[in-house]
């Protein structure tokens, strides 16, 4: 299986603050990759795929970058909304396979 | 649009079978090349992919799962299953459908517990 190494694990941020978020997968996995967005009680909310492709109706301060193995997600401007865990999931091999998490707190 | 919907029993004893289903609704299961998955969440955990069903029958599972799991396709009905056999307390978490990676179900709890 693809593991797929995902820092930190929780971080704290002002409103407006930038925010990156790393992901590294165990092989190449080009640039099969997606990052989702998950709040308290709801299901994981697809932000990114193909590793910088950004969803319909997702806000453009969402990003996502990278190939191969290192891949990032970036925040441009922290808003209150964003407080959520975001995950990273490799879907070049089968078992797919999702990061741990990085949950994302306003201080 | 296309919606996902789980059913099935929130409680289920340990050592039995935990069956759900996943209900699409606004377009056919049979249409498209997609893969149709079970996920499921660990109480104040992270995402463990469990296994999908694509190519209208073809299956992969979790390796670590795959022992124990079956997922299955009902086309007449337009669902999709999962069964997990042998449950024990370490199952207890919320399962997600999903045909991912876009749609996702709402999630159901199921705890195993005598």
């Amino acid at each position: 299986d693809i593991q797929m190494t995902q820092s930190p694990s929780s971080l704290s941020a002002s409103v407006g603050d930038r925010v990156t978020i790393t992901c590294r997968a165990s092989q190449d996995i080009d640039y099969f990759l997606n990052w989702y967005q998950q709040k308290p009680g709801k299901a994981p909310k697809l932000l990114v795929s193909d590793a910088s492709n950004l969803e319909t109706g997702v806000p453009s301060r969402f990003s996502g970058s990278g190939s191969g193995t290192d891949f990032t997600f970036t925040i441009s401007s922290l808003q209150p909304e964003d407080i959520a865990t975001y995950y990273c999931q490799q879907y070049d091999n089968l078992p797919w396979t999702f990061g741990q998490g990085t949950k994302v707190e306003v201080k | 649009q296309v919606q996902l919907q789980e059913s099935g029993p929130g409680l289920v004893k340990p050592s039995q079978t935990l069956s759900l289903t996943c209900t699409v609704s606004g377009g056919s299961i049979s249409s498209g090349n997609y893969y149709w998955s079970w996920i499921r969440q660990h109480p104040e955990k992270g995402l463990e992919w469990i296994g999908c069903i694509y190519n209208s029958g073809s299956t992969y599972y979790n390796p670590s799962l795959e022992s124990r799991v079956t997922i299955s396709v009902d086309t007449s009905k337009n669902q999709f299953s999962l069964k997990l056999s042998s449950v024990t307390a370490a199952d207890t978490a919320v399962y997600y459908c999903a045909r991912e990676p876009e749609l996702w179900g709402q999630g159901t709890l199921v705890t195993v517990s005598s």
